[in-house]
């Protein structure tokens, strides 16, 4: 039982078509977020959200949307994919604020726009 | 600026003997929570240790020790007796709690290879 669960894996997608990710989580947490994993960058967040239908942007938001209709689901949009998006996405949940809450991490998802 | 600097881009070390992978943060929030991930060749984020910012004592886990220098603002991962298995990626990522909306901000990472 992961508790978290992104999909797809893998993906192979075409400049200029739209893509989107999905994270699912079943731990009821409050806080859901996507980062890139790029080398050399460490992983970048994109979006997050603290709530049903409340997100806000990460240091790397640019060509991105997301969406969080209920608890559970999580969306990262890419309207029209670009080569520079090929990269490893994560998705990450935590808790209620507070310094002792820890992260987990879904097993991510392998973007390759060509 | 960068919250978490990690200046060692490799790492090497002898199987059985102990490395220390250095972190510097950079934060003006009094309340803030810093975490050690390992990521394997397999790819999955592995949380390894935590310690926070009001902690008195440096955290330890098994063989994983954090070296936790407030006032220089350092948090330096140390693993004892290294092991083959250890070979990976190693991220050190802050959470600000007061200023940062939860969200957890990530080093560059340091690649470290255990040699037999």
């Amino acid at each position: 039982d992961a508790g978290i669960t992104q999909s797809p894996r893998h993906k192979v997608t075409e400049t200029g078509t739209p893509v989107t990710l999905r994270c699912h989580q079943t731990e009821n947490h409050r806080y859901m977020y996507w980062y890139r994993q790029d080398p050399g960058h460490g992983l970048r967040l994109i979006h997050y959200s603290y709530g049903v239908k409340d997100t806000d942007k990460g240091e790397v938001s640019d060509g991105y949307s997301v969406s969080r209709s209920k608890t559970e689901d999580f969306l990262l949009t890419l309207e029209s994919a670009t080569s520079s998006q090929t990269s490893v996405y994560f998705c990450a949940i935590t808790g209620d604020r507070g310094v002792n809450y820890g992260y987990t991490f879904g097993s991510g998802t392998r973007l390759t726009v060509v | 600026a960068q919250k978490i600097t990690q200046t060692q881009p490799g790492m090497f070390v002898q199987e059985k003997e102990a490395v220390t992978l250095d972190c510097t943060y950079d934060t003006s929030d009094p309340s803030y929570g810093l975490f050690w991930y390992k990521q394997p060749s397999s790819g999955e984020m592995i949380f390894l240790i935590y310690q926070g910012s009001y902690d008195q004592q440096n955290a330890t886990e098994g063989r994983y020790s954090l070296n936790f220098q407030k006032a220089r603002k350092s948090a330096n991962l140390v693993i004892s007796a290294s092991q083959l298995g250890d070979s990976a990626m190693y991220f050190c990522a802050m959470r600000e709690v007061q200023t940062g909306a939860n969200n957890l901000f990530f080093g560059t990472g340091t690649r470290l290879t255990v040699i037999p």
